[in-house]
C-alpha cells in the first residue's frame, strides 16, 4: 500500500502563477522527498526534507513539512511551461529508510 | 556522472515468456533498488540490494520474479512466465554509500525505466 497521498490529483495554472501541491502520510518518517516525472521517463529528484526540518528551498521550489499533521507541501513559484509534468512525494520510514513509499502523484499543467 | 541506465527501454512479450531487464547504477553507489509503476500510480518498491546482498523483497515480488546483483555492480530483474498483469514500467534506482562523498545517501537516483507490455 502507498503511504503518501497527493492533493490535488491534477492542477492547471497560468504561466507565471505559483503551483502548490500537498502530500499527506500516515506513519512517522525519516525523510520526505519530492520527485518529478516527465511522461514515460524516470523520476528526477527535486528536494529532500528530513523529519527535523520544517522548510527547505531549492531555486523556485519551496517545501514545507509539518510532522504533527503528517503533511508536506511543494510550492513552485513563477511557473513555466517546462514545469508541466507529474510530481510525486515519497516517504522514507523511520523503520526502513531505504524503502520509498510514493503517492499517486499530482499532474501539473502550466498554460502559456 | 553518467546516471542510472536501464536496458531495454521497451519490451513487448507474449504471455508465458520470460523476460530479463538490466540496470547499471551510478558507479560509486552501493545501494540499488527496483520499483514497479503502473499507469496513473506512483512507483511501488520491489526489492533492495546493498552491494551484492538482497536485503528485502516486497510481497509484490512473486515467485516468478527474481533479482540479482552478482558482483555488487549491475543488477538484473527476471520475470518468468509473464502475465498481462506484469505490464508496467520497471524502475531502477541507486544511492551512494554513507560516507558523504558521493551525494546524499538518502536520495535515490532513478533510471529511465523499462516499459514492459505483455500481450
Amino acid at each position: 500500500s502507498q503511504q503518501g497521498e497527493e492533493d490535488p490529483q491534477a492542477l492547471s495554472i497560468q504561466e507565471g502563477e505559483n503551483a502548490t501541491m500537498n502530500c499527506s502520510y500516515k506513519t512517522s518518517i525519516n525523510n520526505l522527498q519530492w520527485y518529478r516525472q516527465n511522461s514515460g521517463r524516470g523520476l528526477v529528484h527535486l528536494i529532500l526534507i528530513r523529519s527535523n526540518e520544517r522548510e527547505k528551498h531549492s531555486g523556485r521550489l519551496r517545501v514545507t513539512l509539518d510532522t504533527s499533521k503528517k503533511s508536506s507541501s511543494l510550492l513552485i513559484t513563477a511557473s513555466r511551461a517546462a514545469d508541466t509534468t507529474s510530481y510525486f512525494c515519497a516517504t522514507a520510514l523511520l523503520s526502513n529508510d531505504y524503502k520509498l513509499s510514493f503517492g499517486a502523484g499530482t499532474t501539473v499543467t502550466v498554460r502559456a | 556522472d553518467t546516471g542510472v541506465s536501464q536496458n531495454p527501454r521497451h519490451k513487448i512479450t507474449k504471455r508465458g515468456q520470460n523476460v530479463t531487464f538490466r540496470c547499471d547504477p551510478i558507479s560509486e553507489h552501493n545501494r540499488l533498488y527496483w520499483y514497479r509503476q503502473t499507469l496513473g500510480q506512483g512507483p511501488e518498491f520491489l526489492t533492495y540490494f546493498q552491494n551484492e546482498a538482497q536485503l528485502e523483497k516486497s510481497r509484490l515480488l512473486s515467485d516468478r520474479f527474481s533479482a540479482e546483483r552478482p558482483k555488487g555492480s549491475f543488477s538484473t530483474l527476471e520475470i518468468q512466465r509473464t502475465e498481462q498483469g506484469d505490464s508496467a514500467m520497471y524502475l531502477c534506482a541507486s544511492s551512494p554509500r554513507p560516507n558523504g562523498l558521493a551525494g546524499n545517501t538518502d536520495t535515490q537516483y532513478f533510471g529511465p525505466g523499462t516499459r514492459l507490455t505483455v500481450l
